[in-house]
C-alpha cells in the first residue's frame, strides 16, 4: 500500500459538466502531482503542487485546475468536460526522488 | 520528438527467457531515472531506480548511459507474473524545489508458458 488514496475510483460524466477528483497524500510528502493516462499511453503530467502552491504545469488547458490543502491533500478540477478527457487520472505524492501513486480515478465522459 | 521514447511492444516471450527493454530521453539535464511497472488497470509502481553504475535487483538489471541518453532494463528468467507494462520514467528537475516525472508510453511484456 502506498498510502495515497484517490476518490472516487470510477466516475461517469456528461460532456460539458465539471468534475472534482480528490487525493490524500502519503504522510510527510508535501508535493502532489496529477497525471492523465489515456488508454494505451503513459501518464502525462498535468500539474504539481508544493506546499499549496502550483509548482509546474504540463501542456493542459486552463480548464484543468487544482488545489492543495494544508494537510497536503489535493483536488483536481476539470471544467467543461470533453470526450477526450476520458482517462485514468493518477495522483502521486512524492519525496525528493520517489513518487507513490494512488490507484487512480477512471473518468468516462459521454 | 517525445521527451521519453520507448518501443511500445508487445514483447511476447516464453517463460524463462531473457528480455531487454530500451528507452531514450531527450533532455540532457535530466536528474534521475526509474523503471515503473504497471499492471492492467492499476496504478504504476516503482520497480527500480536507475544509476549510471548500473544496478541489479534479483532478476532485474537496469543501466543508464548518460552520454547516449539511454536507459535499459533487463529481465532474466522471465516469470508469468512479470507480464505487465514497463514504464521508463525520467525526473526533469524544474526551477522549483520539487520535480516532475516524465513517462514513456510504456513497453508491454507478455510472458507465456
Amino acid at each position: 500500500e502506498t498510502g495515497v488514496t484517490q476518490s472516487p475510483t470510477h466516475l461517469i460524466k456528461t460532456r460539458g459538466q465539471q468534475v472534482t477528483l480528490r487525493c490524500s497524500s502519503q504522510s510527510g510528502h508535501n508535493t502532489v502531482s496529477w497525471y492523465q493516462q489515456a488508454l494505451g499511453q503513459g501518464p502525462q503530467f498535468i500539474f504539481q503542487y508544493y506546499r499549496e502552491e502550483e509548482n509546474g504545469r504540463g501542456n493542459f488547458p486552463p480548464r484543468f485546475s487544482g488545489l492543495q490543502f494544508p494537510n497536503y491533500s489535493s483536488e483536481l478540477n476539470v471544467n467543461a468536460l470533453e470526450l477526450d478527457d476520458s482517462a485514468l487520472y493518477l495522483c502521486a505524492s512524492s519525496s525528493d526522488r520517489q513518487a507513490f501513486f494512488g490507484q487512480g480515478t477512471r473518468l468516462t465522459v459521454v | 520528438r517525445k521527451e521519453v521514447e520507448q518501443d511500445p511492444g508487445p514483447f511476447n516471450v516464453p517463460e524463462g527467457a531473457t528480455v531487454a527493454f530500451n528507452c531514450t530521453y531527450s533532455n540532457s539535464a535530466s536528474q534521475s531515472f526509474f523503471w515503473y511497472r504497471q499492471d492492467c488497470r492499476k496504478e504504476p509502481k516503482l520497480l527500480m531506480s536507475v544509476y549510471s553504475s548500473g544496478n541489479e535487483d534479483g532478476r532485474f538489471t537496469a543501466q543508464l548511459n548518460r552520454a547516449s541518453q539511454y536507459i535499459s532494463l533487463l529481465i532474466r528468467d522471465s516469470k508469468l507474473s512479470d507480464s505487465a507494462t514497463y514504464l521508463c520514467v525520467v525526473n526533469m528537475k524544474d526551477t522549483g524545489t520539487a520535480s516532475k516525472l516524465t513517462f514513456g508510453t510504456g513497453t508491454r511484456l507478455q510472458v507465456t508458458l
